[in-house]
């Protein structure tokens, strides 16, 4: 199985949006509302940002939003702050008991 | 305060057997499916294993088959992972995390411990 596919890279200035995309298969993002989002600083553990497709875990900041369209699924951070800047992964159920990866997305607050 | 630390890491031969343990505190053990989840160097995320809650089933990624086994020992609150047949492409931080079957998530995270496989 492949990892699910992500843009290497975004940017943005301070108080823009961006989104992320996470493309899987029908076997994976697509057929399960089982998609996480995790933010990665440097040299630090990872850190949910998002469960459940869309659901923001206590203490996270309501900047951070999700979505799911058929195989793909979104992560928008708005208004866009300088400790934002990470690398951002996507993860779903991918049956089977196995979960998949995103590569990851590196995120750049100009 | 939720807890996970890893321990047992270190510089491996190919071939070779490690086995990494993670003390969990701060939360129902015991009733939590657990997980290891490793980073290659300069890599993304790659989910290993995991053991569901109740009855202890276990899963693993293809990459690493049956060479890797998942366990945990619910009376101290320690979640282990043997490693057996290491290889070169093994080479990752390993991290543990609170996930898994029925709880599709994985958070908290611990800090991590790094196995290397080299010559």
């Amino acid at each position: 199985q492949s990892a699910l596919t992500q843009p290497a890279s975004v940017s943005g200035s301070p108080g823009q949006s961006i989104t992320i995309s996470c493309t899987g298969t029908g076997s994976d993002v697509g057929n399960y509302n089982l998609v996480s989002w995790y933010q990665q600083h440097p040299g630090k553990a990872p850190k949910v940002i998002i469960y459940e497709v869309n659901e923001r875990p206590s203490g996270v900041s309501r900047r951070f939003s999700a979505s799911k369209s058929g195989n793909t699924a979104s992560l928008t951070i708005s208004g866009l702050q300088p400790e934002d800047e990470a690398t951002y992964y996507c993860c779903s159920y991918a049956g089977r008991v196995k979960w998949m990866f995103g590569g990851g997305t590196d995120l750049t607050v100009l | 305060e939720v807890q996970l630390l890893e321990s047992g890491g270190g510089l491996v031969q190919p071939g070779e057997s490690l086995r990494l343990s993670c003390a969990a505190s701060g939360f129902s053990f015991s009733t939590s499916a657990m997980s290891w989840v490793r980073q290659a160097p300069g890599r993304g995320l790659e989910w290993v294993a995991s053991i569901s809650a109740l009855h202890g089933d276990t899963s693993s990624a293809d990459s690493v088959g049956d060479r890797f086994t998942i366990s945990r020992d619910k009376s101290l609150g320690i979640l282990y992972l043997q490693m057996d047949y290491l290889r070169a492409e093994d080479t990752a931080v390993y991290y543990c995390t609170k996930g898994g079957p029925h709880r599709d998530w994985f958070d908290p995270w611990g800090q991590g411990t790094l196995v290397i496989v080299s010559s």
